[in-house]
């Protein structure tokens, strides 16, 4: 129940197209869902986030889709360049505690 | 803001040694959490602080231990060290106001020979 799902587990895409990372949790008590970049050698960076009240959040180039009746919740990278070829992490705020997905290792063709 | 400073950065230890690892949180944050990073098991929470307390605690054995300070920095230790215990130990901090953002440092890469 304290588990984050993460999928796919890599990805590539050609630049400009929009990946899309999925995310999936059982515990209803999971009050904040942020998603992080992390490039290699550096830790994970805090990219954008939402609340379970709010089913769409955008930020730039990156959108959060929230699904709170399917709890599952995704990641959409619009006009995607070589640049954001990192891992990115889904998790979900417990108590005192984020639970982490998986990660996903996307990689963007230039 | 300075962001979240960890240090050493890079730090290799025999088995059987201990380690303290150091975290510096942003500047009013009050939370303050650490994480281990593997290859195989992704980010694991370790445990999380706020004004000294620990609040949470993973699953992890008591080799792992932790504290916090008054003027909000973290160490974590780790006695009798053993191989599976190299990775990434990233902490991360938060002002554990009504905002919940979490911010990680550059993690203290832990090497165990």
């Amino acid at each position: 129940q304290q588990q984050v799902k993460q999928s796919p587990q890599s990805l590539i895409v050609q630049k400009g197209g929009i990946p899309i990372i999925n995310c999936a949790y059982e515990n209803t008590a999971f009050d904040y869902f942020p998603w992080y970049q992390q490039f290699p050698g550096k830790g994970p960076a805090l990219l954008i986030a939402i609340r379970p009240d709010v089913s769409e959040k955008k930020e730039g180039r990156f959108t959060i889709s929230f699904n709170k009746s399917a709890k599952q919740f995704s990641l959409h990278i619009m006009d995607s360049q070589p640049g954001d070829s990192a891992t990115y992490f889904c998790a979900a705020r417990g108590t005192y505690k984020y639970i982490f997905g998986t990660g996903t290792r996307l990689k963007v063709l230039a | 803001k300075a962001g979240v400073t960890q240090t050493p950065r890079y730090l290799i230890k025999t088995r059987g040694q201990q380690v303290t690892l150091s975290c510096s949180p942003i500047s009013g944050h009050r939370s303050v959490s650490w994480y281990q990073q593997t290859p195989g098991q992704g980010l694991q929470f370790l445990f999380e602080y706020f004004s000294e307390t620990q609040r949470n605690k993973g699953n992890f054995p008591g080799r792992f231990s932790g504290r916090q300070f008054s003027n909000s920095r973290s160490e974590m230790n780790v006695s009798t060290l053993e191989l599976g215990d190299s990775a990434l130990y990233l902490c991360a901090s938060s002002s554990d106001g009504a905002r919940y953002e979490q911010y990680f440092g550059p993690g203290t890469r832990l090497t165990v020979t």
